[in-house]
């Protein structure tokens, strides 16, 4: 398996741009998540799905986050307009349902926002 | 609610030392714990993890952990650590009902040193 997914790996944009990144998670996983790692805050969940659907989006910091997933195998989380605050590494991780609770992490999203 | 502290932000060895990376958690209910891995420039990795019965985990490339409701840790161990053990340890925390989520504590830096 090729594990989860994650593009562009890096990403610098300008300030009041749209970004959107994209994960695809490992085939037969339920579970999709998405988290913002930053020096500050440290690692945060945004928001996850379970089968496609949103369970939890307390973490989304503000409108100007979004994320959706259209089927099993995708996801984005969008930000518009980016910020420079928004810059950190974001991670998608996806979970099996019988996977004992381990989160398969992908390799992240470096985001810079100037 | 739950949180995770994690004692020391960095802790550099040299090679083939002991080291122990300490994390203690607060819950009011029963807690599943984690402890995940973060190499350079990669994404979380699983370590260990603790869900029930004996409080002694043992995990991936020689590290183990206990589980201590007393005094609310889980401090992760490894009797002698390797140049490729250099990463980023964090450990986690959910409880039962909401083990989807897990909360991150802020990480540890482990630094060896030859």
């Amino acid at each position: 398996d090729a594990g989860v997914i994650q593009s562009p790996r890096h990403e610098v944009t300008e300030m009041g741009q749209e970004v959107t990144l994209r994960c695809k998670p490992i085939s037969g996983h339920d579970y999709l998540f998405w988290y913002r790692q930053t020096m500050m805050r440290g690692l945060e969940l945004l928001i996850y799905f379970n089968n496609n659907v949103p369970i939890d989006d307390s973490g989304m910091p503000e409108d100007r986050f979004s994320a959706k997933m259209p089927n099993a195998s995708f996801s984005t989380l969008k930000i518009q307009p980016s910020e420079p605050r928004d810059s950190a590494v974001y991670f998608c991780a996806s979970r099996g349902d019988r996977s004992s609770y381990e989160q398969y992490f992908g390799p992240g999203t470096r985001l810079t926002v100037t | 609610a739950q949180s995770v502290t994690q004692l020391d932000s960095q802790v550099p060895v040299f090679e083939e030392a002991p080291v122990e990376l300490r994390c203690n958690y607060s819950s009011s209910v029963s807690v599943y714990l984690f402890w995940y891995v973060q190499y350079p420039n990669q994404g979380l990795q699983l370590l260990l993890k603790y869900l029930s019965g004996s409080t002694l985990v043992k995990g991936i490339n020689g590290f183990e952990a206990e589980f201590n409701k007393s005094q609310t840790s889980f401090h992760l161990r490894k009797p002698s650590v390797h140049i490729s053990d250099t990463a980023e340890y964090f450990c986690a925390v959910s409880a039962p009902r909401g083990a989807q989520k897990l909360v991150f504590g802020q990480g540890t830096r482990l630094t060896i040193n030859p």
